[in-house]
């Protein structure tokens, strides 16, 4: 059975510390790796990953993919207090459903001012 | 552009109802998926629909549980005879239809609360 693991599952920083997230996986047909940011609302994409050690960035964040040693990791530096959500990590392990993701049970990030 | 529209946004019923979840996907879409979120759980996957047919439904519970896509309209999650262990959030994402990506929009869920 595919199994996506995060960690930690809970984090507590002040602003402007950096944290860095956790995802490792065990699927059989990795296609790619998604990470995506749920609020009190619609969990909304943050990057995509598909071949190993190419960083992604997008402002604060970024993300890199080991396909080697089966992880990902999801940096956020000078964190502020609206980065207070929860990050859920998410592989589509291939086969014919594009769009079927098995997802990590998230962790949840808390950024007190 | 509106993005995927789900409706209701909470939804109480009592023992034995019957729950129905709509899900408009964003415009220009033709692949839908449910995904269920169960309290301090990550989001499990349901369904997989395309207009009026049901691609991948290895998710959904055997029973009780159906899901549709018609061509007209939007999709609907339905649930029949509710029990209390389906208290959880339901979300709908959608993808275009050239989908060669796993890039899902979601909406923002259906809140169901089983009495």
């Amino acid at each position: 059975e595919d199994k996506v693991v995060q960690s930690p599952l809970s984090l507590v920083v002040h602003e402007g510390d950096t944290v860095t997230l956790n995802c490792s996986y065990e699927v059989t047909n990795f296609r790619s790796l998604l990470w995506y940011k749920q609020e009190k609302k619609a969990p909304t994409f943050l990057f995509m990953l598909t071949s190993s050690g190419i960083e992604k960035k997008s402002g604060r964040l970024s993300s890199i993919l080991d396909k080697k040693e089966l992880f990902s990791i999801l940096n956020i530096t000078a964190t502020q207090t609206g980065d207070s959500a929860i990050y859920l990590c998410a592989v589509d392990a291939g086969g014919t459903s594009y769009g079927k993701l098995t997802f990590g049970q998230g962790t949840i990030l808390t950024v007190h001012p | 552009n509106a993005g995927v529209m789900q409706n209701p946004r909470h939804l109480v019923r009592r023992r034995g109802q019957e729950a129905r979840l709509r899900c408009s996907p964003m415009k220009g879409h033709s692949h839908v998926y449910w995904y269920r979120q169960l309290p301090e759980e990550g989001l499990k996957f349901m369904v997989y629909l395309q207009k009026e047919n049901i691609i991948d439904e290895s998710g959904m519970p055997k029973e009780r549980f159906s899901a549709e896509f018609p061509k007209e309209g939007p999709s609907i999650l339905r649930i029949q005879q509710v029990v209390r262990g389906d208290s959880a959030a339901y979300f709908c994402a959608s993808s275009p239809p050239t989908a060669t990506n796993e890039k899902l929009f979601f909406g923002s869920g259906t809140q169901l609360s089983v009495l």
